[in-house]
């Protein structure tokens, strides 16, 4: 069975532009979760997703949006870019939002310049 | 709100030796999950090993074993014949179960492990 596939790998970007990852979850997964990775901040929580509806956001700024589609794969969107958006980009998926664990992608690098 | 706390940066051990990574959390739940994820330089966040806090008995995966003590709030790793390729960053997650369920995986800062050949 084919992992958690976050696309592209690399990314990057200037200040002010927007940028669009893709998560495709596990077969047969239908919660999808964004982790934002940093040196400085860790791991956090962006916001989770099930059944096309987002169940949970993290303390970002309204520019982090997402959407969950209906074969479950899911997109994020940062609009007006800033320096500080650089970061890994990590995607989790579980079969359901009361099912543990969350099986994680290679994540997207996305560089702010 | 949880925290969760990994107090040792950095770790090193010998191969073939065992070591203990450590993890705190706080939180006002009585059931949860705990996981230990491992992060190789390729960046995939691997699950090591999982507990949930109803369960007394201590996870067990092949070398990997955990020592959970629900009152303390203590959730340690405990890594046996460790391995070249067990060097990677190690996180500790805490996430509630019950009702809310999948709600997110709150991480503590991370461990980097070195394996000394």
């Amino acid at each position: 069975k084919a992992g958690v596939t976050q696309t592209p790998r690399y990314l990057i970007k200037t200040r002010g532009q927007q940028v669009t990852l893709s998560c495709s979850p596990i077969s047969g997964h239908r919660s999808v979760s964004w982790y934002q990775q940093t040196p400085g901040q860790g791991l956090q929580f962006l916001f989770e997703y099930f059944s096309e509806t987002q169940r949970n956001k993290g303390n970002f700024p309204g520019r982090f949006s997402g959407r969950q589609f209906s074969n479950s794969r899911s997109e994020m969107n940062v609009s007006t870019l800033e320096l500080g958006d650089s970061a890994l980009y990590l995607c989790a998926s579980s079969l359901g939002p009361r099912v543990q664990p969350q099986h994680f992608g290679d994540g997207t690098r996305l560089s702010i310049l | 709100a949880q925290t969760v706390t990994q107090s040792q940066p950095e770790m090193s051990v010998q191969e073939a030796e065992t070591v203990t990574l450590s993890c705190t959390y706080d939180t006002s739940e009585s059931d949860y999950y705990l996981f230990w994820y491992k992060q190789p330089p390729s960046r995939q966040m691997i699950l090591v090993i999982r507990q949930e806090a109803y369960k007394q008995q201590n996870a067990t995966e092949n070398r990997f074993s955990v020592n959970f003590q629900k009152a303390a709030k203590s959730f340690s790793l405990k890594i046996s014949d460790s391995q070249l390729g067990d060097a990677a960053m190690y996180f500790c997650a805490y996430s509630p179960s019950g009702e809310r369920g999948n709600e997110k995986l709150t991480f503590g800062t991370g461990t980097r492990l070195t394996i000394i050949p």
